[in-house]
């Protein structure tokens, strides 16, 4: 069975550039989350979505920062203008539903902002 | 803000040594979870312990889960070199389907 997959692996860009990241989960897996993780510290949830309805979009800069997961499949994070703040890997992970379901990584895009 | 705090924030020992972290939280939950992050990649599930239990096993970890405290601890018997990585406790709610992440452990196994 696929992993999540997340592409690009790795992206450089100047500030104040756009930049968007991808991310196609676990096949069957209805509920899918964007993390941030900035360098020595845990993963912070951005947003999730479950099917196609995201549902948890608190932690989300909404002013630069926007997500869509058409279909209720792969989904895309994208960001404009970036920042430099915004130097940070972004993870994407998904799961079944139910209370006691772990989630599952994708292996992130490591953004670097210059 | 980060629900967890992990203790320590780095460990080194020796391969076969035995490594204890531990995870303290902050408010109610409904399970908690620990994940392992090899250096530039996703994050892995290891193991799900509930509320309602206070020790569980998998191969060579065993959680424990004390809701009084609120805090858990996890160990690994037997370190090998392999199990170099961070280690990061995740809680989750009742009725909700968010993980909060801890600042996790950095474990270090010397071969």
């Amino acid at each position: 069975e696929a992993g999540v997959v997340q592409s690009p692996r790795y992206k450089i860009i100047e500030k104040k550039q756009p930049v968007a990241f991808w991310c196609n989960p676990i096949s069957g897996h209805n509920t899918l989350y964007w993390y941030l993780q900035n360098l020595g510290q845990g993963p912070e949830l951005l947003i999730r979505y479950e099917n196609e309805e995201a549902v948890d979009d608190s932690q989300l800069p909404k002013d630069r920062f926007s997500a869509e997961r058409l279909k209720g499949v792969d989904s895309t994070l994208k960001i404009q203008p970036a920042e430099l703040g915004d130097s940070a890997v972004y993870l994407c992970a998904s799961r079944v539903g139910g209370n006691y379901n772990e989630q599952f990584f994708g292996p992130g895009t490591r953004l670097t902002v210059l | 803000s980060q629900q967890g705090e992990e203790d320590p924030q780095a460990l080194s020992i020796q391969e076969g040594e035995n490594a204890t972290m531990n995870c303290s939280y902050k408010t109610s939950i409904n399970n908690l979870q620990w994940y392992r992050q090899n250096s530039g990649r996703g994050l892995v599930h290891l193991i799900l312990i509930r509320s309602n239990e206070r020790e569980k096993h998998s191969g060579r970890l065993r959680v424990t889960l004390d809701t009084s405290k609120k805090s858990s601890s996890l160990l690994i018997t037997a370190s090998r070199a392999a199990d170099t990585a961070s280690y990061f406790c995740a809680t989750s709610s009742a009725g909700a389907n968010n993980l909060f992440f801890g600042t996790g452990t950095r474990l270090t196994v010397i071969p």
